[in-house]
């Protein structure tokens, strides 16, 4: 168990939907990443956050949208769902100096229909 | 555009033996690279890492070789076992705090 857990595990829902992921960090971590993984795709890093600031953006598409919240949870929006969007989404989070290793959730898997 | 390639999408070896798992990568601005190992229906695990200023790092049984002019990283895990099954993943950090992963190699060890 790293510590980490997302909410929630799946996720089935329609084109042109919107869903929202939820992740809570290890306890004492300030950062939070976002990473998407598609079939036979390694994983795309989305985005960071560090203690409520965006800190690095990776390859997210502008129907996404995260934020990261005062009590350090995070959360990933998706709208104006694709069937290409389909994948599991991952969480991590890591300490302070970015170096950390990142310690991962067990994910949300995503099916749009 | 994949700037961190595994190019083996899988590897059976004989319990006991090395494994040797490898990664490419196309970005010279990477600073320090990371190993993950994942198994079926949770996250990835932090294995390993190494700085781009080194050239080895070693715990346990598990050794990251990089190679910064043939921008090639390796994983050597000695000896194999069975609980070593698992997906691998080599990652990239690049300044700014970006994160590159491959697809993944699926490890076999064979009792």
């Amino acid at each position: 168990d790293s510590g980490v857990t997302q909410t929630p595990k799946h996720l089935i829902t329609a084109t042109g939907q919107r869903v929202t992921l939820r992740c809570s960090p290890r306890s004492g971590d300030l950062s939070v990443y976002w990473y998407q993984q598609s079939l036979d795709q390694g994983l795309q890093f989305l985005i960071q956050y560090y203690n409520g600031e965006e800190r690095a953006k990776g390859n997210i598409l502008e129907r996404f949208s995260a934020q990261q919240f005062p009590d350090l949870h995070s959360e990933l929006n998706l709208s104006s769902l694709e069937l290409g969007d389909s994948a599991l989404y991952f969480c991590a989070s890591s300490g302070k100096t970015g170096l950390d290793e990142q310690y991962f959730g067990p994910g949300t898997r995503l099916t749009v229909t | 555009d994949q700037q961190v390639k595994q190019n083996s999408p899988s590897l059976s070896v004989q319990e006991g033996r090395i494994s040797i798992l490898n990664c490419d990568y196309t970005n010279s601005m990477f600073d320090y690279f990371l190993w993950y190992k994942k198994y079926p229906a949770e996250g990835p695990t932090f294995l390993i890492s190494i700085s781009s200023i080194k050239d080895k790092n070693e715990d346990g049984r598990f050794t990251v070789f990089l190679n910064k002019s043939a921008k090639h990283l390796s994983l050597h895990i000695v000896p194999s076992q069975p609980g070593d099954s698992a997906v691998y993943f080599c990652a990239a950090r690049r300044t700014g705090n970006q994160f590159y992963f491959g697809t993944g190699t699926s490890l076999t060890v064979i009792p």
